[in-house]
């Protein structure tokens, strides 16, 4: 197990709505990565986090927007739900300036968008 | 183009069967180069790193060819648990680009 959690593991909401998913990252980890895959796609970047503030972001709009604690966990909130949003989110967290940089996945968000 | 593409598969091989995965990226500045797998209904796990020198993990061979900038994973002897998505991920700065991946089925 990587020590990343993510809750809830699934969810399901209504156009319009707004979601908010969290993220607890492994143990001296202090980045966060959040992602969105669709079914039968690869993950896609949505933004990082780097000590509380945000330091990359993908194609999203603004309506998806983020926050990390000051013990590096994270939240990802959606407002305005639409369709396409329906998809398994994925957050990450890694330890930025080690020799690998590697980094490791929580279990995932399932989220339909009815 | 995208910014990382790999084999279109599926991949369907018999148990024992040598397979092959390949990889290219768009971005000449790219950093670091890892290849995931990933389960059904599962999250990606790190696989391997990607070196410069290429790198062999057991039955597992990746493969760095910058100049091209191509990636490669090589599975020997393949095994019934090696069946998943096969997902190539480069680092650019500071954002992780996963290519769509590579479905694997080894067949008994």
């Amino acid at each position: 197990e990587t020590g990343v959690t993510q809750s809830p593991t699934h969810l399901i909401k209504t156009r319009g709505q707004q979601v908010t998913l969290r993220c607890s990252s492994q143990s001296g980890h202090n980045t966060v990565s959040w992602y969105q895959q669709a079914l039968g796609q690869g993950p896609q970047f949505i933004f990082q986090y780097y000590r509380e503030e945000e330091n990359g972001r993908g194609n999203f709009p603004p309506r998806f927007s983020g926050l990390q604690f000051p013990n590096y966990s994270s939240e990802l909130n959606v407002n305005a739900l639409e369709l396409d949003d329906s998809a398994l989110y994925l957050c990450a967290s890694r330890r930025t300036g080690t020799v690998a940089d590697t980094q490791y996945f929580g279990p995932g968000t399932r989220l339909t968008v009815l | 183009r995208k910014e990382v593409e790999q084999d279109p598969g599926p991949f369907n091989v018999p148990e024992g069967a040598t397979v092959a995965f390949n990889c290219t990226y768009s971005n000449s500045a790219s950093q670091s180069f890892f290849w995931y797998r990933q389960d059904c209904r599962k999250e990606p796990k790190l696989l391997m790193s990607v070196y410069s020198s290429g790198n062999e993990d057991g039955r597992f061979t990746a493969q760095l060819n910058r100049a091209s900038q191509y990636i490669s994973l090589l599975i020997r002897d393949s095994k019934l648990s090696d069946s998943a998505t096969y997902l190539c991920v480069v680092l650019y700065g500071q954002n992780f680009v996963f290519g769509p991946g590579t479905r694997l089925s080894v067949l008994p």
